[in-house]
């Protein structure tokens, strides 16, 4: 099993629509969690933490599960610009933030 | 401000070459990594530090090397280039082992 695991997608929905994306990840020790954004040939930027409570960013919502070990990231009134790959990272845990990398969620919004 | 930077932005080696990616940052930050991406798939760590002076491997570190003589210097090596390295480079960097990574731009490499 991969440390951290996403669904590839791609997901297309259009302008409007509730989009959420899931990401296991199989360390329990793990303490912090992160989704970034990735736009196609770019580097990837950090779009929220995701905190134990949850937390919200304007149209962006990310929650915590650790019973399940999954953190989720919510997109309610999808705009095109939303249109990326959706990263997340979770901290291996120990000393060193060793972030391990999800493969990607692709995410088309259309018209 | 400008983050981290990183050059070049695309470069083509013989199987054999040299080279070094360089990776630079203006934040002030201890720590720096060095990741990888393939297509389609997440990045996975080659080396980082955790201040001037002090490296360590991450998951991937074979036919790689690397430095860190000064906070803001973060230079990845290739010694003896082979297709496989043939990737998307991201240099990025932290203030602390919990907070947020930045990314640099990134460097295309073509290993033909």
């Amino acid at each position: 099993r991969k440390e951290v695991e996403q669904d590839p997608g791609p997901f297309n929905v259009p302008e409007g629509a509730t989009v959420a994306f899931n990401c296991t990840y199989s360390n329990s020790a793990s303490q912090s969690f992160f989704w970034y954004r990735q736009d196609c040939r770019k580097e990837p930027k950090l779009l929220m933490s995701v905190y134990s409570s949850g937390n919200e960013d304007g149209r962006f919502t990310a929650q915590l599960n650790r019973a399940s070990q999954y953190i989720s990231l919510l997109i309610r009134d999808s705009k095109l610009s939303d249109s990326a790959t959706y990263l997340c990272a979770v901290n291996r845990g120990g000393g060193y933030n060793k972030l391990i990398f999800g493969a990607g969620t692709r995410l088309a919004v259309h018209p | 401000n400008a983050g981290v930077t990183q050059t070049p932005k695309f470069r083509i080696l013989k199987i054999g070459q040299s080279m070094t990616l360089q990776c630079t940052q203006d934040m002030n930050h201890n720590y720096m990594y060095w990741y990888r991406q393939d297509p389609g798939m997440g990045l996975k760590l080659i080396y980082y530090s955790v201040g001037a002076g002090i490296t360590d491997k991450g998951e991937v570190p074979n036919g790689y090397n690397v430095s860190r003589s000064t906070t803001e210097d973060f230079p990845l090596r290739l010694e003896l280039a082979a297709p496989s390295q043939t990737s998307v480079y991201f240099c990025a960097s932290s203030s602390g082992s919990q907070e947020t990574q930045y990314f640099g731009p990134g460097t295309r490499l073509l290993v033909l």
